[in-house]
């Protein structure tokens, strides 16, 4: 079964550090494609990287990045300098070759402390 | 552009009502689906689809109904409500969905129901 797994429930950082969020997938799909979204309290979905499973390198958005290692099944993110407004759920997301569903983790709520 | 929008933001159901929860967007996408997100579950996929006059079923498609008559309007029926259906409901929409894995979804920005 495809699924994706986020086992921490909750982070904490203090700002300006960095900061990894784990996640896990399962597919037997050669060509996938891995999403990770940010809801702040606001409630509002915001796209914030995209990796495909064929890309050699890892994706980079600003102070964002995602470190696949595919062998592994594992799409984490990296937050670089983290500010107060990173503090928000994130969720991780898987879309199969030749699907249309994107399949969602549970999330991990982000805290930044001063 | 105003991208993807929901309506209502909040809604108030009995057990038994129907009602429609509206979708839009002005991007021109050809993808839309439905979530629901309920807490500790993340978002689940309801329905989908990937063109005008084409709706699939997601992961929990029970108790909904869709359809997909333009590009634009994709909403989402709840043909009789039961209390299991209190949740958050988002539209999404993207380019393309099948094949072309690095379209991102675009979200509205919710509509939150009660089934009392």
């Amino acid at each position: 079964a495809q699924k994706i797994t986020q086992t921490q429930p909750g982070m904490f950082v203090q700002e300006k550090e960095a900061v990894t969020l784990d996640c896990t997938y399962d597919t037997s799909d050669q060509s996938y494609g891995l999403f990770w979204y940010k809801q702040p309290s606001s409630g509002e979905m915001i796209f914030l990287i995209y990796q495909g499973s064929y890309d050699e390198q890892n994706a980079t958005e600003g102070r964002y990045s995602l470190n696949f290692q595919k062998a592994r099944k594992s799409a984490n993110l990296v937050i670089s300098a983290s500010q107060l407004g990173d503090s928000a759920m994130y969720f991780c997301a898987m879309i199969p070759h030749n699907t249309d569903k994107l399949i969602f983790g549970t999330g991990t709520r982000l805290q930044v402390f001063p | 552009n105003a991208g993807v929008t929901q309506t209502p933001k909040f809604q108030v159901l009995k057990t038994g009502q129907s009602m429609t929860l509206q979708c839009a967007q002005d991007m021109n996408h050809e993808y839309m689906s439905w979530y629901r997100q309920d807490p500790g579950m993340g978002l689940r996929l309801i329905h989908y689809s990937v063109g005008a006059g084409i709706t699939d079923q997601g992961e929990v498609p029970n108790g909904y109904n869709v359809s997909r008559s333009t590009t634009e309007d994709f909403p989402l029926r709840l043909l009789s409500a039961a209390p299991s259906q209190t949740s958050v409901y988002f539209c999404a929409s993207s380019y393309s969905g099948q094949g072309a894995n690095n379209s991102p979804l675009h979200f509205g920005n919710g509509t939150r129901l009660t089934v009392t």
